[in-house]
């Protein structure tokens, strides 16, 4: 799996948007960019996922950058239930047997 | 639907006993099915992963076990349990598009 940098922290004021960055410049071809959460004290939750375009669902939206060398998932309208630690992972999608394995992340704190 | 069930939601066991969490999950059939464990402030290691009944892979060489004995459930097991063993435990399926939703949780307390 291709290797990803975070930021350790960021803050948002409910409400806002909350854009959390990823570089990703190693990211091979055919290596998809994921984003999980993991709220405390709860397992991990799946966000979103894209390989080259945009992609949005209920939850967030991901933008990624032409050369796929870093994206960006937006919360739209972050709440306090947001507070949670981000996870960028880069991986290729058919990959049964092997684990998720997550970074550091970013702790969003999201406050009132 | 991607629900996942996992029961119990938490449980304390002392060194020796048995264990037995069973994991179901809802949705497509033949889903790829994983047993991860947590330990506190740590990352997912991966304990086993099935690709069907009966098709168990082990990743971690340790005193538990997993049997897939229907298509949409996935127990763990252990005859004797360590301290060590204590931990976060996560059921989670593939999905087509290679992400992974997770149960729940089972949090293990061995004392």
């Amino acid at each position: 799996d291709a290797k990803t940098t975070q930021p350790t922290s960021m803050d948002c004021a409910e409400g806002r948007a909350a854009n959390l960055p990823c570089n990703h410049s190693t990211i091979s071809g055919n290596e998809y960019v994921y984003w999980y959460r993991q709220i405390h004290s709860q397992g991990p939750q799946y966000i979103i996922h894209g390989l080259k375009n945009n992609e949005t669902n209920e939850m967030a939206s991901l933008i990624i950058t032409e050369d796929r060398k870093s994206s960006t998932l937006i919360l739209p309208h972050a709440t306090l239930r947001d507070t949670a630690v981000y996870y960028c992972i880069v991986r290729v999608a058919n990959q049964a047997g092997t684990a998720l394995i997550f970074g550091k992340g970013t702790t969003l704190s999201v406050s009132s | 639907s991607q629900t996942i069930h996992q029961w119990p939601a938490t449980l304390v066991q002392p060194v020796g006993s048995p264990l037995s969490l069973e994991c179901t999950v809802e949705g497509t059939s033949n889903p790829n099915l994983y047993w991860y464990r947590q330990a506190a402030g740590r990352g997912l290691q991966l304990l086993f992963y099935s690709v069907g009944i009966g098709q168990i892979s082990s990743e971690v060489p340790q005193n538990l076990s997993a049997s897939r004995p229907q298509d949409r459930q996935f127990i763990l097991s252990s005859k004797k349990l360590l301290l060590s063993d204590s931990g976060f435990y996560l059921c989670a399926r593939r999905d087509y598009g290679g992400e992974q939703y997770f149960g729940p949780g089972t949090r293990l307390t061995v004392t």
